[in-house]
């Protein structure tokens, strides 16, 4: 069946590090991707998505690229702040098949960013 | 604010028991997905509506049971509870019951059961 595997964390980074939370899918035919963020006792938040293979989301400094060839879909971000600080979650969600759109989540990188 | 509410925010509970958890979507949204996040199983679907009507079923126990009423607010039945069902369960809603490449998932702020 169709799963996602994102890097474990907890990751630890300075003020201004570059980021990267590693990505892999798998899944039949073409899925949605999304990176979900969740914040200290809060629900998730779409951070950003894509929809197709060498689409590139991005919002709020964060990127990530489709990669059918890799099947990944890597989050980064040139300089994180504090307020970064959350778990961030990497989905797909596949339109067809009997599926109804339902997400698909890896298990969750912890950030912490200190000052 | 994602406009999805969930009540209660924290419910805690015994063995054997049964509880109800609500949820509210967005002012328009006809689709409502309930998801369990625990320590162990991570963040999984367990069941989706969409107008009234149930669309897709995930990982969910037959313990449990969904419906969604004619005003599109949705209950989460969890009956007979067992120490393992102590999670954190999420609600979304979307505008459609597809294409969530399309129509993003608003999440709402979950509600914590504990079983004791």
């Amino acid at each position: 069946g169709d799963s996602v595997t994102q890097m474990e964390g907890p990751v630890t980074l300075s003020e201004e590090a570059f980021l990267t939370i590693n990505c892999t899918y798998t899944a039949t035919g073409y899925p949605s991707l999304f990176w979900y963020v969740q914040y200290p006792g809060e629900g998730l938040q779409l951070l950003l998505k894509a929809t197709k293979a060498d689409d590139k989301g991005s919002n709020k400094g964060f990127e990530a690229t489709y990669r059918k060839e890799t099947t990944s879909f890597h989050l980064e971000k040139g300089s994180v702040q504090v307020s970064d600080s959350a778990v961030y979650f990497c989905a797909l969600s596949r339109a067809y098949g009997g599926s109804q759109g339902n997400l698909i989540f890896g298990k969750g990188t912890k950030l912490s960013v200190k000052p | 604010d994602s406009g999805v509410t969930q009540t209660p925010k924290h419910l805690i509970t015994a063995t054997g028991q049964r509880v109800t958890l609500r949820c509210s979507p967005r002012s328009g949204d006809l689709s409502v997905y309930w998801y369990q996040q625990s320590l162990d199983q991570g963040l999984q679907f367990l069941i989706q509506y969409y107008n009234g009507e149930e669309r897709a079923k995930g990982n969910i126990l037959e313990r449990f049971s969904a419906q969604q009423f004619p005003d599109l607010h949705s209950e989460l039945n969890l009956s007979s509870l067992e120490l393992g069902d102590s999670a954190l369960y999420f609600c979304a809603s979307s505008s459609r019951g597809g294409l969530a490449g399309v129509y993003e998932q608003f999440f709402g702020p979950g509600t914590r059961l504990t079983v004791l």
